[in-house]
C-alpha cells in the first residue's frame, strides 16, 4: 500500500495569485499523478510526474498553468498559476504500486487539496 | 470520445441486501477496469481491479464482473452495511473516471 499526504488540505486564494500543492508518499514510486475533481464531477487527470523528466500533460492542461516538480521518488508539487474562480476544485495526488504476485497494480490517492479562488 | 456512464441517481438499499452498481463504457476497449470508494471530503480508495480476460473478481463482500461484449462492469456489495454508504467510482485505467454512484445503506 501507499500512504499519501498533501499540503495544504484547503486554501482560499485570490484570483491572479498562485498556489503550490505538495504531495508526499511514504515509499518510493516511479510515477505520480495529479488529478482535479470539480464539484459533482469525475476525476480529470492533469498530468503524470516522472522523476528526472518533465511532466506529461493531458489534453487541456499546460505547463505554464500547472507547473509540476518531481525532485525525488517520494515527493511532487503542483502549482496552480494565475488562478481564476474556474480553478476552484479539489486537487488530488495519486501513485501507482505494482502487486507483483497478482501481476497487477493498485492506485492510491491522497486526501486532496480543496482550493477556492475568489 | 471515450466515455463512462454510472447510475446517476443515488442508490438507496436496506441493510443486509445486495447493492449492485453499474458502469457502462463506450468507444474504448480497456485492458482493465477499476472500482473505487470515495467518502465526502476524501480521496478515492482503491477497491478492485479486473482485467479484460477476467469475468469475475471477488474480495470479501465485494464482487466485480466485467463483460467486454456488453462494455459493462457490475459491482456488487453483498450483506450491505450502513458503513458501506459512500460514492463508488469506476475507472478505465488512470485516465477515464466515471462520475460515481452514491450508495446509501439504511439500517
Amino acid at each position: 500500500s501507499a500512504v499519501i499526504s498533501q499540503k495544504p488540505s484547503r486554501d482560499i486564494c485570490q484570483r491572479g495569485t498562485s498556489l503550490t500543492i505538495q504531495c508526499q508518499v511514504d515509499s518510493q514510486v516511479t510515477m505520480m499523478f495529479w488529478y482535479r475533481q470539480q464539484p459533482g464531477q469525475s476525476l480529470t487527470l492533469i498530468a503524470t510526474a516522472n522523476q528526472g523528466s518533465e511532466a506529461t500533460y493531458e489534453s487541456g492542461f499546460v505547463i505554464d498553468k500547472f507547473p509540476i516538480s518531481r525532485p525525488n521518488l517520494t515527493f511532487s508539487t503542483l502549482t496552480v498559476s494565475n488562478m481564476s474562480p474556474e480553478d476552484s476544485s479539489i486537487y488530488l495526488c495519486s501513485v501507482e504500486k505494482s502487486v507483483r504476485e497478482a501481476h497487477t497494480y493498485e492506485q492510491y490517492f491522497g486526501p486532496g487539496t480543496r482550493l477556492t479562488v475568489t | 470520445s471515450q466515455k463512462i456512464e454510472q447510475n446517476s441517481e443515488a442508490l438507496n438499499i436496506q441493510e443486509g441486501k445486495t447493492a449492485t452498481l453499474t458502469c457502462n463504457y463506450t468507444n474504448y476497449s480497456p485492458a482493465y477496469l477499476q472500482w473505487y470508494r470515495q467518502d465526502p471530503g476524501r480521496g478515492p480508495v482503491f477497491l478492485l481491479l479486473i482485467r479484460e480476460n477476467e469475468k469475475e473478481k471477488r474480495k470479501e463482500r465485494l464482487k466485480v464482473t466485467f463483460d467486454t461484449t456488453l462494455k459493462q462492469s457490475l459491482f456488487h456489495i453483498t450483506a450491505s452495511q450502513p458503513a458501506d454508504s459512500a460514492t463508488y467510482l469506476c475507472a478505465l485505467g488512470k485516465l477515464i473516471f466515471g462520475q460515481g454512484t452514491e450508495l446509501s445503506v439504511k439500517p
